[in-house]
């Protein structure tokens, strides 16, 4: 099993650009999630969806949207990015109290 | 929401000692306490949880403990190994009154562990 899997690995952005971070699970699981890491920061939820159809904000939702595609998938986008994006994003799903993470996406805004 | 606080925020110790990484809640009616291990260019990934029900949790040489009264809970690592170097967090469920489905866990700001030959 793949579990969490998340594209791309690494991007570079200008400051202005569009982009779509993508995340797709193979688990079954109803719930997905997106978070930012940064330094001394922890992990901050970004959106969430507790099941297909639905999607609801978190913590920090300013300057993104997200779609779910289907119960597999969960897609980040980042419409006009800034330089305070530049993060590593992690795609999550859930199963009960469990959270299984994707191996993240580096992001760089300049 | 639900305030996590973490500390150390680093931590040193030497292979063969025990370490402790310690974390408080705000909200009373949190009742899940899961702490997740980051190895570098990786995912965090849960390593233990305890639920309110209980005040301690053993899994060879980890551990949480939890102090409801206090408000505090802790994760326990005996005998380290390099392996056990690692970003460590902890987390707790959102405080009453949140609406929403899932699970919006709340994390702490992670602890950098070292542990040195």
């Amino acid at each position: 099993n793949a579990g969490v899997t998340q594209t791309p690995k690494f991007q570079v952005l200008k400051t202005g650009q569009s982009m779509t971070l993508q995340c797709a699970q193979d688990m079954n699981h109803n719930s997905m999630y997106w978070y930012r890491q940064d330094p001394g920061m922890g992990l901050r939820l970004i959106y969430y969806s507790a099941s297909e159809g639905t999607t609801d904000k978190g913590e920090v939702p300013n300057g993104y949207n997200v779609s779910r595609l289907n119960k597999r998938e969960f897609s980040l986008r980042l419409e006009s990015a800034a330089p305070s994006q530049t993060s590593v994003y992690f795609c999550a799903s859930r199963l009960q109290g469990l959270l299984t993470f994707g191996a993240g996406s580096r992001l760089t805004v300049l | 929401g639900e305030n996590v606080e973490q500390h150390p925020s680093t931590l040193s110790v030497q292979e063969g000692d025990s370490a402790v990484i310690k974390c408080t809640y705000s909200d009373s009616a949190s009742n899940y306490f899961p702490w997740y291990k980051q190895e570098l260019g990786k995912g965090p990934q849960l390593i233990i949880d305890i639920r309110s029900n209980v005040g301690e949790k053993k899994d060879q040489r980890i551990a949480v403990t939890l102090n409801k009264t206090a408000k505090h809970f802790s994760l326990h690592i005996t005998e380290t190994q390099p392996e056990d170097s690692a970003v460590y967090f902890c987390a707790a469920p959102p405080a009453r009154g949140l609406t929403g489905g899932g699970n919006k866990l709340t994390f702490g700001t992670g602890t950098q562990l070292k542990v040195e030959l």
